[in-house]
């Protein structure tokens, strides 16, 4: 089944504490990106990668880290948590990223709450 | 910079029409869309409108696209309890598949 999947689903951690939440999809799509929902907002892009070794800032990348080794996977890296980044995440994925009708799946999410 | 704007909240009856509106700045954008979030899901593509079209209709779905006030509006006829969900409206900005959202609508249908 073609599917973009997230670890861990739910998280609580303490402020300043290394996290990583990752994100794999299995269609071979060369465009991936993360981005945060909080309420009234919206979903913000964090950061996006166009293809394996190519990573880009989205809107709101402060405290974030992302890498892009392999093509299936695009791990979200907080290096040093803080309670502003209690939200909702989201990866999502699309064949390639210059086609605007190449659909783009999302992730069922991770919610972060940062102590 | 590019935004999207909706209404938070919109409450209907089962049965009768739903229609959640859309506002954009971005008159340069080629696609619009509409994306359909259940609790505790991802997002699902409902369905999508080029920006050359005026209305889109897919089974229960209407989008009517009015380019030059740049409003979309999403029409779900017959609405279901299994409607109720956040619907965000979203556009492509510039070459890259890069979504700006609206902040979402959330729909409640009551008996």
């Amino acid at each position: 089944e073609a599917q973009v999947t997230q670890n861990p689903r739910y998280l609580i951690t303490v402020t300043g504490k290394k996290l990583t939440v990752t994100c794999s999809q299995n269609m071979n799509h060369e465009y991936m990106s993360w981005y945060r929902q909080d309420p009234g907002l919206g979903l913000r892009q964090i950061y996006y990668s166009m293809n394996v070794e190519v990573t880009d800032k989205g809107d709101v990348p402060e405290g974030y880290k992302v890498s892009r080794k392999e093509k299936r996977n695009f791990p979200l890296i907080l290096e040093s948590p803080s309670p502003n980044q209690t939200s909702l995440y989201f990866c999502a994925s699309s064949l390639t990223s210059g086609r605007w009708t190449d659909t783009q799946y999302f992730g069922p999410g991770t919610r972060l709450t940062v102590l | 910079g590019e935004d999207v704007e909706q209404s938070l909240f919109l409450s209907v009856r089962e049965g009768d029409s739903s229609v959640i509106n859309c506002t954009y700045t971005d008159s340069s954008s080629t696609y619009l869309y509409w994306y359909k979030q259940e609790p505790g899901a991802g997002l699902q593509l409902l369905t999508y409108i080029f920006s050359n079209m005026d209305m889109k209709q897919d089974q229960r779905l209407t989008v009517l696209l009015n380019k030059k006030d740049k409003h979309l509006s999403l029409r779900i006829a017959d609405t279901q309890t299994g409607d109720s969900a956040i619907y965000f409206c979203a556009e492509i900005e510039g070459g890259y598949n890069k979504l700006i959202f609206g902040a979402g609508t959330r729909l409640a249908v009551h008996p």
